[in-house]
């Protein structure tokens, strides 16, 4: 089993729709959780951060995370078509080490 | 610096060929990361610095890869005898002190082995 899961899409969303990115995780002591967008051809770079269980909102961005089910979630709300780029959730069990899912592509379709 | 740079951008080598590939951290950050990405796929962890301890090298795929950090700045990541499947990027990444926190990752060295 992979330490950290994602389904590789790609996720087509129309403008304006609510674009809902999730993620598995199977280390249960992992403490922190992230996700990074990375464009094609880019450096992947941080969009929400997230440690306690419940919703994180940050603009456009809601993290969502369920320690219990092992299950982390980006929602972006009025998807964009410069949101088009692939989301990586990444994972830290409380040491330096982050593991990261192979990532979702999602395309959001104008 | 501004951000993490890693020279070169680009580099096309021989299989057979040694190559070194260069990270300059963001100033005051003390732990640095190397991962690889291959087409498609997410970032696997290579080896990891903090300060002046002895480096995680738990994720360098082969003996032919090693890496140093001098002066607790600036890290090379060298392979040796490279193969096509080394093919891929190779991207760094700093944070202020590792755990917890947000990567700051630079903008990678592409790396083709012909």
């Amino acid at each position: 089993q992979k330490e950290v899961e994602q389904n590789s899409g790609p996720l087509s969303v129309p403008e304006g729709a609510i674009a809902s990115l999730n993620c598995t995780y199977s280390d249960r002591v992992s403490q922190s959780f992230f996700w990074y967008r990375q464009y094609s051809g880019k450096s992947p770079e941080l969009i929400m951060s997230i440690y306690s269980n419940g919703d994180k909102e940050d603009g456009r961005f809601t993290a969502q995370l369920n320690k219990a089910s092992q299950y982390v979630s980006l929602l972006i709300r009025d998807s964009q078509p410069s949101d088009s780029a692939t989301y990586l959730c990444a994972v830290n069990a409380g040491t330096y080490k982050y593991i990261f899912g192979t990532g979702t592509r999602l395309k959001v379709l104008a | 610096g501004a951000g993490v740079s890693q020279s070169p951008s680009n580099k096309v080598t021989e299989k057979g060929k040694d190559v070194e590939l260069r990270c300059d951290p963001i100033s005051g950050h003390t732990a640095l990361y190397w991962y690889r990405q291959s087409l498609g796929q997410g970032l696997e962890f290579l080896i990891y610095f903090q300060g002046n301890s002895a480096p995680d090298k738990s994720g360098l795929p082969s003996d032919r890869f090693s890496a140093e950090r001098t002066g607790g700045s600036v890290s090379t990541l060298t392979i040796q005898r490279t193969q096509q499947e080394d093919s891929a990027v190779y991207l760094c990444a700093s944070s202020p002190t590792g755990a917890y926190e947000k990567l700051f990752f630079g903008s990678g060295t592409q790396l083709s082995v012909l």
